[in-house]
């Protein structure tokens, strides 16, 4: 199985800064299928980006998606009240699908 | 648009089981796959397995593989995640969640069951 490393585990930053999340992948991640999903206590996860790089849709060009093979980060340009949430990567190329263990972006 | 809507809170005994049904509608429901993930209090997402409405072809996690059955109802839209022999750590929301049509990709989530398992 892939396992999926993301860092940090807590980012702490204020509004209008820019956030650098990491998620690392213990082997190459078929075709870049790897997506990042928010998640606000007590709510679902919410799709933010597919193909490693692809915005879903409705999600704002403040977040975007790089990375290939192993190495994968999901930038915030510039973080807005309502960004304060958990990050999660995951793998959907290979079975079973897996994810990252979660970073959590809070105000500072 | 898509909408999965899942059945309500469940609490159990250890050793019992449980069902949670998930109906959706927006889509046609027999092209896309239906995956199920839970996630314990606190703690991050993991996925138990799916079942692809196409070809009735089902997956599990080795996590659940002799514990979790994935159906479907295509008459009635609705997806079914069964879990058998419960234990205390198998207190979770549990998702069902369609994916892309394309790939595995989990694009739309129900709105979670919470399972409590306590004696």
């Amino acid at each position: 199985e892939i396992v999926l490393t993301q860092s940090p585990g807590t980012l702490s930053l204020s509004p209008g800064e820019r956030a650098t999340l990491s998620c690392r992948a213990s082997q190459s991640v078929s075709s870049s299928y790897l997506a990042w999903y928010q998640q606000k206590p007590g709510q679902a996860p919410r799709l933010l980006i597919y193909d490693a790089s692809s915005r879903a849709t409705g999600i704002p060009d403040r977040f975007s998606g790089s990375g290939s093979g192993t190495d994968f980060t999901l930038t915030i340009s510039r973080l807005e009240p309502e960004d304060f949430a958990v990050y999660y990567c995951h793998q959907y190329g290979t079975s079973p699908l897996t994810f990252g263990q979660g970073t959590k972006v809070e105000i500072k | 648009q898509v909408q999965l809507v899942q059945s309500g809170a469940e609490v159990k005994k250890p050793g019992a089981s449980v069902k949670v049904s998930c109906k959706a509608s927006g889509y046609s429901f027999t092209k896309y796959a239906m995956h199920w993930v839970r996630q314990a209090p606190g703690q991050g997402l993991e996925w138990m397995g799916w079942f692809n409405a196409d070809n009735h072809n089902t997956k599990y996690s080795q996590n659940f593989q002799d514990r979790v059955t994935i159906s479907m109802d295509t008459s009635a839209s609705t997806a079914y995640m069964e879990l058998s022999s419960l234990r205390f750590e198998d207190t979770a929301v549990y998702y069902c969640v369609r994916d892309s049509g394309r790939d595995w990709l989990l694009e739309y989530w129900g709105q979670g069951t919470l399972v409590t398992v306590s004696s």
